[in-house]
């Protein structure tokens, strides 16, 4: 598996863009770039994935850098719903690890 | 939309005791999985498990624990003689396939505690 390098912690404000970025320099060129996010006292639950290009569904943008070493996810307005802990797992035909996440706190 | 529920969402059991952990996955998916987390820790994989067998397992899953779909819907864990160090929250989760831009849907987790 990739190793991946994410911040502990992030700060945010509400209403305000956050990026959260990912460092996956060794990755494999058939890993799709995933990202799960868990909120207090709940299971992981998806965000977004991707392979090369960038990405955009309702929760996110995942922006995905040339090289595919490093990627980072986009929330366009923070809520305080969005705080949790932010995972980013490359991922092949294996079974998915995360790693420790960055933990985003939204302030009001 | 489509959800893997997860019972008991808690248990407490006595230190020596079997544990059953049930799970129902997504009805169409065909990969299942469980992870744990104690707490404050990161999430940890411990077994998937595809047209009934194992197909991966870490090194956390060892002779104690056991895997079982027993019949079309259900996918269980059992952790024999539990130990205070299995208290932690089990998720359950499921996907349709293992290709790598699949995704894995997870449960809402039980959590074990162990006295």
């Amino acid at each position: 598996d990739a190793k991946t390098t994410q911040p502990n912690s992030m700060e945010s404000n509400e209403e305000e863009p956050v990026h959260l970025p990912c460092n996956h320099s060794t990755i494999s060129g058939t890993d799709y770039i995933h990202w799960y996010r868990q909120l207090p006292s709940q299971g992981p639950e998806y965000v977004i994935h991707g392979l090369t290009s960038n990405v955009n569904n309702r929760m996110a943008s995942l922006a995905i850098a040339e090289d595919r070493k490093s990627s980072t996810l986009i929330l366009h307005r923070a809520t305080l719903r969005d705080a949790a802990v932010y995972y980013c797992i490359p991922h092949n035909n294996n079974d998915m690890r995360f790693g420790a996440g960055t933990r985003l706190t939204v302030k009001p | 939309e489509p959800e893997v529920t997860q019972t008991p969402s808690h248990q407490v059991t006595q230190m020596g005791q079997e544990v059953i952990l049930r799970c129902v996955p997504i009805s169409n998916h065909l990969y299942f999985y469980w992870y744990r987390q104690i707490l404050g820790q990161k999430v940890e994989f411990l077994v998937s498990f595809y047209n009934n067998e194992i197909s991966e397992k870490s090194e956390i899953f060892d002779d104690q624990f056991s895997v079982e779909r027993p019949d079309g819907s259900n996918f269980t864990l059992k952790i024999r003689s539990t130990k205070l160090e299995d208290s932690a929250m089990y998720f359950c989760a499921s996907s349709a396939t293992q290709r790598s831009g699949n995704t894995i849907y997870f449960g809402e987790g039980s959590w074990l505690t162990v006295v």
